[in-house]
């Protein structure tokens, strides 16, 4: 069965604090997706990665940055947290490169971070 | 004007009726289709595909696609109570994935 793995399903933070959100999958996908859902917004893309170390940036990358140090893992950092950050946070991979995107993606659990 | 748009609902319905939810969208370019369910504090997961114009049934699920019209339709026969979730829409233009905001639904025991 596929798995992604979030490291943390709730979360609270103080302004300016560092952020990191982990995601692991068991798959062996090349893809992999940090995505941000907001009331009436519906998912917005922040950083996607296609391989280990390189990373690309989405609709919304300002204030995140990502880490993609091995092919199951990728981070999430948010490098000083700010109260608009306050979300649920969903990671995602897929098998496809971006030349063939089906949209088949898989979806972890999710994070929800609340930024005091 | 975003490049998907989904009425966020919600929509409650009794059991046994039939859903229908639906999306429009401006990029003459997408080409696959797709609809995600969402249950509350879970990730979507994806519930029905399909590539260009035309229709696809599963089960008690259908997916219509009118490119033409840039309208995408979900219906849902004999609905359960197991449906209750919010349905994502999106869609492709083989390099960008983007989603609707979702509807809500309820289906009434």
């Amino acid at each position: 069965d596929v798995k992604v793995t979030q490291s943390s399903r709730y979360l609270v933070k103080r302004t300016g604090e560092k952020v990191f959100l982990e995601c692991v999958q068991d798959m062996d996908h090349e893809n992999m997706f940090w995505y941000r859902q907001d009331p009436g917004l519906g998912l917005r893309l922040i950083y996607f990665s296609y391989d280990v170390k390189m990373k690309e940036k989405g609709d919304i990358p300002e204030g995140y940055s990502v880490s993609r140090e091995k092919k199951e893992r990728f981070s999430l950092i948010l490098e000083s947290a700010s109260t608009n950050q306050t979300s649920m946070y969903l990671c995602a991979s897929s098998l496809q490169t971006s030349g063939a995107n089906t949209g088949e993606l898989f979806f972890g659990e999710g994070s929800r971070l609340t930024v005091l | 004007q975003k490049e998907v748009e989904q009425d966020p609902g919600p929509l409650s319905v009794p059991e046994g009726a039939i859903v229908s939810l639906n999306c429009t969208y401006s990029n003459s370019a997408f080409q696959y289709f797709m609809w995600y369910r969402q249950y509350s504090r879970k990730g979507p997961e994806l519930l029905m595909y399909t590539y260009s114009s035309g229709n696809k049934e599963d089960g008690r699920f259908t997916a219509q696609v009118d490119k033409s019209s840039k309208y995408i339709s979900l219906f849902i026969r004999d609905s359960q109570p197991s449906d209750s979730a919010t349905y994502l829409c999106a869609m492709t233009d083989d390099y960008k994935l983007s989603f609707g905001a979702g509807t809500t639904v309820t289906v009434r025991a």
